[in-house]
């Protein structure tokens, strides 16, 4: 069964550095999210992604985050000048029109 | 916008059926959906319903769903050890999900 995959599964950055998730979408999908997890709490919404813009953002998707998709398969998540709240699980996820959204296993992003 | 509540704990004896609640705000949601996730790992789809069906059965798993209520449940029969995790109830309308707390279930042998 087609999947989402992410890399890296853990990311240790330091304070005030740039970090780049990546995601590969299930192929035929053309609506991409990201959602966050911070340990212990709820699954957030951070921003949804469709014909190469954003089509929703939450409030915590600020002018710190940008997404981009490069190439056909890609789909990015930027962090820039990260703060130590930003460490937690960020998923990614992917659906079509009708379809439930597959999440990928996540990146653990760690800000130290 | 959408809210999603459920109840955060549920603790059941192995064999026992187990039923994780959920309710949500908007009646616009479309499609509703349970995740489970184990310690550590990413959100696994159990299974969906569309907002114009009442139930579904997928082998162990019964999800129900009251519209008026705007309720829906998830039945997990004969649990097992193995389904110990949290289960994440999820509401989408045309764009993204909004997802619950999550209950966290806990099966003893």
């Amino acid at each position: 069964e087609p999947e989402v995959t992410q890399t890296p599964s853990h990311q240790v950055t330091q304070m005030g550095q740039e970090v780049i998730l990546r995601c590969v979408p299930i192929s035929n999908h053309l609506y991409f999210y990201w959602y966050r997890q911070i340990l212990g709490q709820k699954v957030e919404f951070l921003v949804s992604f469709y014909n190469n813009e954003i089509s929703e953002k939450s409030e915590i998707f600020d002018d710190q985050f940008s997404v981009e998709r490069p190439d056909g398969s890609n789909f990015t998540l930027k962090i820039r000048s990260t703060k130590l709240e930003d460490s937690a699980m960020y998923f990614c996820a992917s659906s079509d029109r009708n379809s439930p959204l597959h999440f990928g296993n996540g990146t653990r992003l760690t800000v130290t | 916008g959408e809210d999603v509540e459920q109840s955060l704990f549920l603790s059941v004896r192995e064999g026992d059926s187990s039923v994780i609640n959920c309710t949500y705000t908007d009646s616009s949601s479309t499609y509703l959906y349970w995740y489970k996730q184990e310690p550590g790992a990413g959100l696994q789809l159990l299974t969906y319903i569309f907002s114009n069906m009442d139930m579904k059965q997928d082998q162990r798993l019964t999800v129900l769903l009251n519209k008026k209520d705007k309720h829906l449940s998830l039945r997990i029969a004969d649990t097992q050890t193995g389904d110990s995790a949290i289960y994440f109830c999820a509401a989408r309308d045309a764009g993204k999900s909004t997802f619950g707390d999550g209950t966290t279930l806990t099966v003893k042998p």
